[in-house]
């Protein structure tokens, strides 16, 4: 069965750093999220991808969030310089067209 | 702004058992509704979810869950859970009316006991 994957599974990093978490979601699929997960708390939504721009986004992805589509398979978040506060686990997921979101494993990141 | 409530945030139940996981939401819309199951160290999978027509959905592994629009609830339902039912359990209507995207709840965490 397809499933979305996601890259790398564990990041460290130092506050301040630039990180990119890679996604390669099911090929056929069209529309590609980011979702969050802080130790403790709800997944929280960040944004969603159609078309090669962002349809929808959270209060959450600001300025220093960006999403890409650098190719035909890969689907990237972009954290500019990182905040303890981000770290989290991400989720990536994608859909056909509407209903079911099939999520990658995650990437978990920690900031130090 | 979706609000979500999962009022139980632990169920412990012994194997066999019948378990009801509890969700309320609060929506001026109507929503569509998921269920989301998250097994240790996994991603989210999507257990069943409502869109329109019959108010008792049935999802994968047996559970099944009753939307009831007069209460805003969205409550899971297993007759018969098995130890591999330990999971976390995430309650998430659409982000707003016809919305896929999931706003989950803060998750239910389903403890089965031999």
């Amino acid at each position: 069965e397809p499933e979305v994957t996601q890259t790398p599974s564990h990041q460290v990093t130092q506050m301040g750093q630039e990180v990119i978490l890679r996604c390669v979601p099911i090929s056929n699929h069209l529309y590609f999220y980011w979702y969050r997960q802080i130790l403790g708390q709800k997944v929280e939504f960040l944004v969603s991808f159609y078309n090669n721009e962002i349809s929808e986004k959270s209060e959450i992805f600001d300025d220093q969030f960006s999403v890409e589509r650098p190719d035909g398979s890969n689907f990237t978040l972009k954290i500019r310089s990182t905040k303890l506060e981000d770290s989290a686990m991400y989720f990536c997921a994608s859909i056909l067209a509407e209903e079911t979101q099939y999520f990658g494993p995650g990437t978990r990141l920690l900031v130090l | 702004a979706q609000s979500v409530t999962q009022l139980d945030s632990q169920v412990p139940v012994f194997e066999e058992a019948p378990v009801e996981l509890r969700c309320n939401y609060s929506s001026s819309v109507s929503v569509y509704l998921f269920w989301y199951v998250q097994y240790p160290n996994q991603g989210l999978q999507l257990l069943l979810k409502y869109l329109s027509g019959s108010t008792l959905v049935k999802g994968i592994n047996g559970f099944e869950a009753e939307f009831n629009k007069s209460q805003t609830s969205f409550h899971l339902r297993k007759p018969s859970v098995h130890i591999s039912d330990t999971a976390e359990y995430f309650c998430a209507p659409g982000l707003t009316g016809g919305s896929y995207i999931p706003t989950f709840g803060r998750g239910t965490s389903l403890i089965v006991h031999p």
